[in-house]
């Protein structure tokens, strides 16, 4: 068990909607980053939240948004979602060394 | 764009078999990880190398990092079916030390 939680654990849904995925960090880890797995594009970077800030940017649609709160949670927006949205989403969080990552249990998304 | 090129992509050995994974890019890495993945969980990291030549045992694991840190290795001696998993190297890059750049990773199954 790393420390970090995401839900839900799995998320089914139609295209055209919005969803919102939650994690939440190790306790005292500051960096929160998030990643898409899916089986043909490996593990992505999407973007990075350093105490509240937006950090660095990956590979994120315009339709995807996030934020990390004053309490250090992140939420991951997906919004107009699209069959190939579909895929593991994972969070992973980092102290203040920031170079070694924990990774959630992720949330596995389906869009029908 | 940065690249890690792991190899092999997929890896089928009997129990208490040697087997060397690798991990390559045309970039010099500021820190390397590897991690194992399991079906439907989160990427756990095994261990983070930063010097180059640098050599990490974990039990039957064995990591190291090139000289020239732009490439790593894992060994894994006399391999058990509980190897069985996604194999992952990340490297973050000198210039953007926070970001990770993930391997498209090994699978690994060790028949018994």
């Amino acid at each position: 068990d790393s420390g970090v939680t995401q839900t839900p654990k799995h998320l089914i849904t139609a295209t055209g909607q919005r969803v919102t995925l939650r994690c939440s960090p190790r306790s005292g880890d500051l960096s929160v980053y998030w990643y898409q797995q899916s089986l043909d594009q490996g593990l992505q970077f999407l973007i990075q939240y350093y105490n509240g800030e937006e950090r660095a940017k990956g590979n994120i649609l315009e339709r995807f948004s996030a934020q990390q709160f004053p309490d250090l949670h992140s939420e991951l927006n997906l919004s107009s979602l699209e069959l190939g949205d579909s895929a593991l989403y994972f969070c992973a969080t980092a102290g203040l060394a920031d170079n070694e990552q924990f990774f959630g249990p992720g949330t596995r998304l389906t869009v029908l | 764009t940065q690249l890690l090129e792991q190899s092999p992509q997929f890896l089928s050995i009997q129990e208490g078999e040697n087997l060397t994974v690798y991990c390559n890019s045309s970039s010099v890495f500021s820190s390397l990880q590897w991690y194992r993945q399991e079906p439907g969980e989160g990427p756990v990291l095994l261990v983070t190398v930063v010097t180059g030549g640098e050599v990490k045992k974990l039990k039957r694991l064995t990591f190291q990092f090139g000289d020239a840190r732009k490439d790593s290795s894992l060994h894994i001696t006399a391999a058990q079916p509980g190897d069985t998993g996604l194999y992952l190297c990340a490297g973050a890059f000198s210039g953007s030390a926070r970001q990770l750049t993930f391997g498209s990773g090994t699978q690994l199954t060790v028949l018994p």
